[in-house]
């Protein structure tokens, strides 16, 4: 899993409600990533940063927000969780050297 | 709208034959090309890459071809075996225009029969 740790791995959740998905790698790669996996759509880049403080946006950004204030951690915020997050939740990261990108094992999150 | 199509939902394949897989993509910026395999409950796990001043990148089992005038690129498994089955994803990005984001396809399940 190339030093990468999320947490929880599992959760279960009301609507309205704040959630915090924690990624954290000890690589000290540059670029993390946010992704969802939902079936039908695959996998969905939702947020990544390609360094501390400096985040951009994916495909599916709304209703998700990041934070990148250490090298090693990423965290995805919900602000306020809807069911249509319901969703399992990967992080990944990699470095601008031409490396691949490495993924972690997921956090799977329901809303309830 | 998709950038990256995968076009098969799911394959079966026999053991010991070829899996082939495919992926088409219609950004013309994309320059690297990735495969990913995943099982349940773990995170997709990377396979082999190719970068588009290639046509043809090999490890040993695992072929990938790139057809960039037709924004198409396959992967070769041979021979299959039962431990192959999972889904697949393909994945790009345009790395020369200095954006390290990589646009996943929605993926294919691979079955492969003992």
């Amino acid at each position: 899993d190339a030093g990468i740790t999320q947490s929880p791995r599992h959760k279960v959740t009301e609507t309205g409600t704040p959630v915090t998905l924690r990624c954290h790698q000890t690589e000290n790669h540059r670029y993390m990533y946010w992704y969802r996996q939902d079936p039908g759509h695959g996998l969905r880049l939702i947020h990544y940063s390609y360094g501390v403080k400096d985040t951009d946006k994916g495909e599916v950004s709304d209703g998700y927000s990041v934070s990148r204030s250490k090298t090693e951690d990423f965290l995805l915020t919900l602000e306020s969780a809807t069911s249509s997050q319901t969703s399992v939740y990967f992080c990944a990261i990699s470095e601008p050297d031409g490396s691949p990108l490495h993924f972690g094992n997921g956090t799977r999150l329901t809303v309830t | 709208d998709q950038q990256v199509k995968q076009n098969s939902p799911s394959l079966s394949v026999q053991e010991g034959r070829i899996s082939i897989l495919n992926c088409d993509y219609t950004n013309s910026m994309f320059d690297y090309f990735l495969w990913y395999k995943k099982y349940p409950a773990e995170g997709p796990t990377f396979l082999i890459s190719i970068s588009s001043i290639k046509d043809k990148n090999e490890d040993g089992r695992f072929t990938v071809f790139l057809n960039k005038s037709a924004k198409h690129l396959s992967l070769h498994i041979v021979p299959s075996q039962p431990g192959d089955s999972a889904v697949y994803f393909c994945a790009a990005s345009a790395r020369t225009s200095g954006t390290y984001k990589y646009i996943f396809g929605t993926g294919t399940r691979l079955k492969v029969l003992a």
